[in-house]
């Protein structure tokens, strides 16, 4: 089956510090790779994404590079911000329609930064 | 503005009633999809539909029942046969197939005593 592991939280930095959230994956097929954020009390924002081996998600500074050979996703900011405080979460999925089209998710890592 | 709603945003209940959330999306979208996030489990997924009238069970269905009778909404019924009703619900959509994300809603916050 389907699964996907990142390391667990909670992790806490000083603003401006550098944030690696780790996140390897099981899957059946050849899956696609998300980050989700999901600030307190609210649903989940996609933040960036890869479809295939070597691609490069990025957005609002945060950056995961889809790696086959070690199957990871490891989400990355040079810099973070009080503002990213928040839970991130890795899923993946196997196709990218049909009816057996279904997200997997880690279990989350809850990122707080200090000024 | 398109989107995702759900509502209530909090919700309590008496054990042993049923209760319905709502979700209602304008993003024209054809899959709908609810999950329950508990503290430490990440997202779990309770029932998905990839069009109208047609419904599949995800991984903890037990307990829950939805309907697709409209391409907007898929409300979801928690009964009184679910054991651990308290959680947090999440819905969510997807586009056609050559999408890739689901899109989600702010949530609802069900709590049962």
């Amino acid at each position: 089956g389907n699964s996907v592991t990142q390391m667990e939280g909670p992790v806490t930095l000083s603003e401006e510090a550098f944030l690696t959230i780790n996140c390897t994956y099981t899957a059946t097929g050849y899956p696609s790779l998300f980050w989700y954020v999901q600030y307190p009390g609210e649903g989940l924002q996609l933040l960036l994404k890869a479809t295939k081996a070597d691609d490069k998600g990025s957005n609002k500074g945060f950056e995961a590079t889809y790696r086959k050979e070690t199957t990871s996703f490891h989400l990355e900011k040079g810099s973070v911000q009080v503002s990213d405080s928040a839970v991130y979460f890795c899923a993946l999925s196997v196709g990218s329609g049909g009816s057996n089209y279904k997200l997997t998710f880690g279990k989350g890592t809850l990122l707080t930064v200090n000024p | 503005d398109g989107g995702i709603t759900q509502s209530p945003k909090y919700l309590f209940r008496k054990e042993g009633q049923n209760v319905t959330l709502s979700c209602e999306q304008n993003l024209n979208h054809d899959a709908m999809y609810w999950y329950r996030q508990d503290p430490g489990q990440g997202l779990r997924l309770i029932y998905y539909s990839q069009i109208v009238n047609d419904f599949q069970k995800g991984d903890i269905a037990e307990g829950y029942s939805v309907s697709r009778e409209k391409k907007e909404s898929f409300p979801l019924t928690v009964t009184s046969a679910q054991k651990n009703p308290t959680a947090f619900y999440l819905c969510a959509s997807k586009g056609t197939s050559r999408t890739y994300e689901q899109y989600f809603g702010p949530g609802t916050r069900l709590t049962v005593t």
